[in-house]
């Protein structure tokens, strides 16, 4: 069983539909992380949390919009969406001691098909 | 800038026969380095990483990756690979700018036949 939850499990969304993903770690991490997975493509970093703080934004559209309300929660705003924006996304959290050895661990995604 | 490099989209093996899925890797720094695999409608899951030390580290399942600094490699290996291995499998490495940022190859997916 993960320590990472994300909801939705899969997500059909229209191009003008404003969903959220959701994710929950019960690890005690301090840092939490959106990736995005595409076919044929490299993990994508989007965003990163580091003690609710965002301290990465990997040149995503503002069509997606992360919210960290604490170190334990993290959410995908998804608004406007194109249909290349389809895709499994990934949260992870980690606990960063300033040391950077710490592996990320993940949940299992939500798939999302935007129409 | 950091990056990772996993040159085979795909390895085939026989089961019982060793299994080798390579990773070359590009830092400024000092590297931490790791393998995680990646199951069916499943997430990542880590295998093993390596910070400092020996090159040889052990990880979970029987995998185990040999760091080599003069190559900038991190090869994973297996010596006798299972069905069970068949997943896909990414390098990644972990670098200090500014906060701490993980980039992950393309992966590798491992086929192993009975």
């Amino acid at each position: 069983e993960t320590g990472v939850t994300q909801t939705p499990r899969h997500l059909v969304m229209g191009m003008t539909n404003k969903k959220s993903l959701k994710c929950e770690q019960h690890l005690g991490h301090n840092a939490m992380y959106w990736y995005k997975q595409s076919a044929k493509k490299p993990l994508e970093l989007m965003f990163v949390y580091n003690f609710k703080e965002q301290t990465e934004n990997n040149s995503v559209p503002s069509r997606f919009s992360p919210e960290c309300p604490n170190s334990s929660h993290l959410f995908l705003h998804l608004h406007t969406l194109q249909p290349e924006d389809s895709a499994l996304y990934l949260c992870a959290s980690s606990q960063d001691r300033g040391q950077g050895s710490s592996p990320l661990h993940f949940g299992n995604g939500t798939r999302l098909t935007v129409t | 800038a950091q990056s990772v490099a996993q040159p085979e989209d795909q390895v085939n093996v026989a089961e019982g026969n060793p299994l080798t899925v390579k990773c070359t890797y590009s830092v400024s720094g000092n590297p931490y380095l790791f393998w995680y695999v990646q199951y069916p409608n499943r997430g990542l899951q880590f295998l093993l990483k390596y910070i400092t030390g020996d090159n040889l580290v052990k990880g979970s399942y029987g995998f185990e990756a040999e760091f080599n600094k003069s190559q900038t490699s991190f090869h994973l290996k297996k010596p006798s690979a299972l069905v069970s291995d068949s997943a896909l499998y990414f390098c990644a490495v972990r670098e200090r700018i500014g906060g701490f940022k993980t980039i992950f190859g393309a992966g590798t997916r491992l086929f192993v036949k009975a």
